[in-house]
C-alpha cells in the first residue's frame, strides 16, 4: 500500500536559519505530493504541491521538488521566521477516489 | 466563503453515549472526507464520500457511521462512544476525487470520551 515517512521531530531552529524537513514515500504509479501546514488549534491547510516528477512546488518561501528517482519530496526554506512555527505534514494522493496518505507530521518551533 | 465548517468545536462524552459531528462546505465540492488525528500520528481516514449519494470506508471505520446528507453536508456518527475514540476529528472536502486535487480542511472537533 501507499505510505509516507517524515523526518521525526520536533525541530527547533533560530530565526533566519535554513529549514529542511525530509519526506519519502512509497506508492505505485504516479502520485501527487503535498505539504500541508497546521497552526495551533486549526485545521490543515495546503502549503504547496507537485503533481508530477521534477515539478517544484513553492509558496511563502517554502519549496519542495518531486524526485521520483529517490521517492522524496523534501521541504525547504532558506530563512525561517517565528511565524513558521507549526506542524508540517507530507501527504500523497493516489488511487481510488484520490484518498490521501499522510505522514506523522513534524513539529517546527522557531525561536527569536 | 466560510470554506469547511464543523460543529461542535469541543465535546466530552461518557462511554456508551452517542453523538453526531456535523460538517458542511460551501465550495460546491463533490468529495468529502472524515479523518481522525491522534497525538504523534498523521491523519487517518475514517470514511469518505466521493460524490453525493456515495460513501465508502477508509482506514479506520469501526465504531463510526456517516451520512452524506446532500452535496454540502457530511456527518459522522458515533453510536456508542469508547475511550479509544478520543481524538481530534477533521472534515475535509475536495473538488473531485482526482489525485491532483487539494483537500480543504475544517477547524476540527476535539472529542474526549471518559
Amino acid at each position: 500500500g501507499n505510505s509516507v515517512t517524515q523526518m521525526e521531530g520536533p525541530v527547533t531552529l533560530s530565526e533566519e536559519a535554513f529549514l529542511t524537513i525530509n519526506c519519502t514515500y512509497t506508492a505505485t504509479g504516479y502520485p501527487s505530493l503535498f505539504w500541508y501546514v497546521q497552526y495551533p488549534g486549526e485545521g490543515l491547510q495546503l502549503l504547496l504541491k507537485a503533481t508530477k516528477a521534477d515539478d517544484k512546488g513553492s509558496n511563502k518561501g517554502f519549496e519542495a521538488t518531486y524526485r521520483k528517482e529517490t521517492t522524496s519530496f523534501h521541504l525547504e526554506k532558506g530563512s525561517v521566521q517565528v511565524s513558521d512555527s507549526a506542524v508540517y505534514f507530507c501527504a500523497l494522493r493516489r488511487g481510488n477516489a484520490g484518498k490521501s496518505t499522510f505522514g506523522d507530521g513534524t513539529t517546527l518551533t522557531v525561536k527569536p | 466563503n466560510a470554506g469547511v465548517t464543523q460543529t461542535p468545536k469541543f465535546q466530552v462524552l461518557k462511554t456508551g453515549q452517542s453523538m453526531t459531528l456535523q460538517c458542511a462546505q460551501d465550495m460546491n465540492h463533490n468529495s468529502m472526507y472524515w479523518y481522525r488525528q491522534d497525538p504523534g500520528m498523521g491523519l487517518r481516514l475514517i470514511y469518505y464520500s466521493a460524490s453525493e449519494g456515495t460513501t465508502d470506508k477508509g482506514e479506520v471505520p469501526n465504531g463510526y457511521n456517516v451520512s452524506r446528507l446532500n452535496k454540502r453536508e457530511f456527518s459522522l456518527r458515533l453510536e456508542s462512544a469508547a475511550p479509544s475514540q478520543t481524538s481530534v476529528y477533521f472534515c475535509a472536502s475536495s473538488e473531485a476525487g482526482g489525485n491532483t486535487d487539494t483537500q480543504y480542511f475544517g477547524p476540527g472537533t476535539r472529542l474526549t470520551v471518559l
